[in-house]
């Protein structure tokens, strides 16, 4: 299985200001997964990062909101811009590992005020 | 769309009993994957089991097991000889073969181990 990292692991923002969050792999793999979940709700992706190229979006979630970077093939980044407070979610990523299973980090709670 | 029902928002089991959470799932593809997920208050996502649609054995992780009947769309979980460490939110999830990481999640069972 692989060890995912996930920084910051809680934040608590300002309306208007923007929060990256970083996310670290302990071996390379060549796509890696953004989800949110919302307060009470279940698990939505937002979107697919290859290393390389623009990330693929989901319906309903656009890269000017969340922006996406993938320089390499352990790493990613998450931004969330100009939040409000219905940006307060949990944000895993994840990866694919061995015998098609799904792999996630542990999160960054974020609350935004 | 393919969704992923389950249809008991709690759930509560004596320590070392058994306790199983259902799951239903709506698709047209023939090949998929189906999933469990515990999410205790750590926030982390954590595989229970994996099922894959082309198999007709049910899979079975120590006292994890699921029972899943392909025609009827179900996939329920199994927990045998209950511990107060699976006291958590237990997700039921699918993908389709050949989406990458596409997940698609249920709304989950909160699960309470009493001792």
């Amino acid at each position: 299985s692989a060890v995912i990292s996930q920084k910051p692991s809680r934040d608590i923002c300002q309306r208007g200001t923007s929060l990256t969050i970083q996310c670290q792999v302990d071996s390379q793999v060549t796509m890696m997964f953004w989800y949110r979940q919302q307060p009470g709700q279940s698990l939505t992706l937002i979107a697919t990062a290859n290393q390389g190229s623009e990330a693929t979006y989901e319906s309903g979630f656009v890269i000017d909101k969340f922006p996406i970077s993938r320089p390499n093939l352990t790493f990613s980044t998450l931004t969330v811009s100009n939040m409000s407070p219905e940006d307060s979610s949990i944000y895993l990523c994840s990866v694919r590992g061995g015998s098609e299973k799904l792999f996630f980090g542990s999160g960054t709670q974020l609350s935004v005020l | 769309a393919q969704t992923v029902t389950q249809s008991q928002p709690e759930m509560s089991v004596q320590e070392a009993e058994t306790v199983t959470l259902s799951c239903t799932y709506d698709t047209s593809e023939s090949d998929y994957y189906l999933f469990w997920y515990k999410q205790p208050p750590s926030r982390q996502m954590i595989l229970v089991i994996r099922q894959e649609a082309y198999k007709q054995q049910n899979a079975t992780e120590n006292r994890f097991s699921v029972n899943f009947q392909k025609a009827a769309k179900s996939f329920s979980l199994k927990i045998s000889d209950s511990q107060l460490g699976d006291a958590a939110m237990y997700f039921c999830a699918y993908r389709r073969e050949g989406s990458q990481g596409n997940l698609i999640f249920g709304k989950g069972t909160k699960l309470s181990v009493k001792p």
